[in-house]
């Protein structure tokens, strides 16, 4: 079973520019999230999607902006770079079925090896 | 303070147990977890503990859970360097967004 698949895995952008970056879930994998992982701050989250919908949403700027295609691949896009940007950027995904809480069980999330974006 | 909260580095010599602590807030949490992170790659889940244990054990991994003092405590027995590596604790709770909510996470270095 092919695993969580984060492109690119290394990237370099200056300030002012954009940058994309894709994730595949696993096959059967409905939800997806996005962390941002930094020395400073630790594992932020960003945004959940399941069924193409952004479910959730963490305390991030509106630069950051993400979505979710019908095959579950979802992509983030972060605007207008900043220094601060550079970070790992984290995708996870799990079965998360919808409905309510306590019918997700342990919801385990299964990530990816990540996309390390260095802003210069 | 943090909702999660992990001391940020442990040095522990290799065959001695590790043992990484997690305090979290919200008594309602339902599962916590534990996922470890080497270098240059994602998170991995180690194991979680539904609220009403207390304990739980897989192979040279215990994991307790005091629900009164909302604190978690993951003991590595016969720690080698392969288990060098970050550990985050996380919990999930009831009533709202079933997403995890990560500590910072904890540095294990394992030395000779």
């Amino acid at each position: 079973k092919a695993g969580v698949t984060q492109t690119p895995r290394y990237l370099i952008k200056t300030r002012g520019q954009q940058v994309t970056l894709s994730c595949s879930p696993i096959s059967g994998h409905r939800s997806v999230s996005w962390y941002q992982q930094t020395p400073g701050q630790g594992l932020q989250f960003l945004f959940e999607y399941f069924s193409e919908t952004q479910r959730n949403k963490g305390n991030f700027p509106g630069r950051f902006s993400g979505r979710q295609f019908s095959n579950s691949r979802s992509e983030m896009n972060v605007s207008t770079l900043e220094l601060g940007d550079s970070a790992l950027y984290l995708c996870a995904s799990s079965l998360a079925p919808r409905g309510g809480v306590l019918s997700s069980g342990a919801n385990v999330l299964t990530f990816g090896a990540g996309s390390r974006l260095t802003v210069l | 303070g943090e909702d999660v909260e992990q001391s940020l580095f442990l040095s522990v010599r290799e065959g001695d147990s590790s043992v990484i602590n997690c305090t979290y807030t919200d008594s309602s949490s339902t599962y916590l977890y534990w996922y470890k992170q080497e270098p240059g790659a994602g998170l991995q889940l180690l194991t979680y503990i539904f609220s009403n244990m207390d304990m739980k054990q897989d192979q040279r991994l215990t994991v307790l859970l005091n629900k009164k003092d909302k604190h978690l405590s993951l003991r590595i027995a016969d720690t080698q360097t392969g288990d060098s590596a970050i550990y985050f604790c996380a919990e999930r709770r009831t009533g709202g967004s079933y997403i995890p909510t990560f500590g910072r996470g904890t540095s294990l270095i394992v030395h000779p």
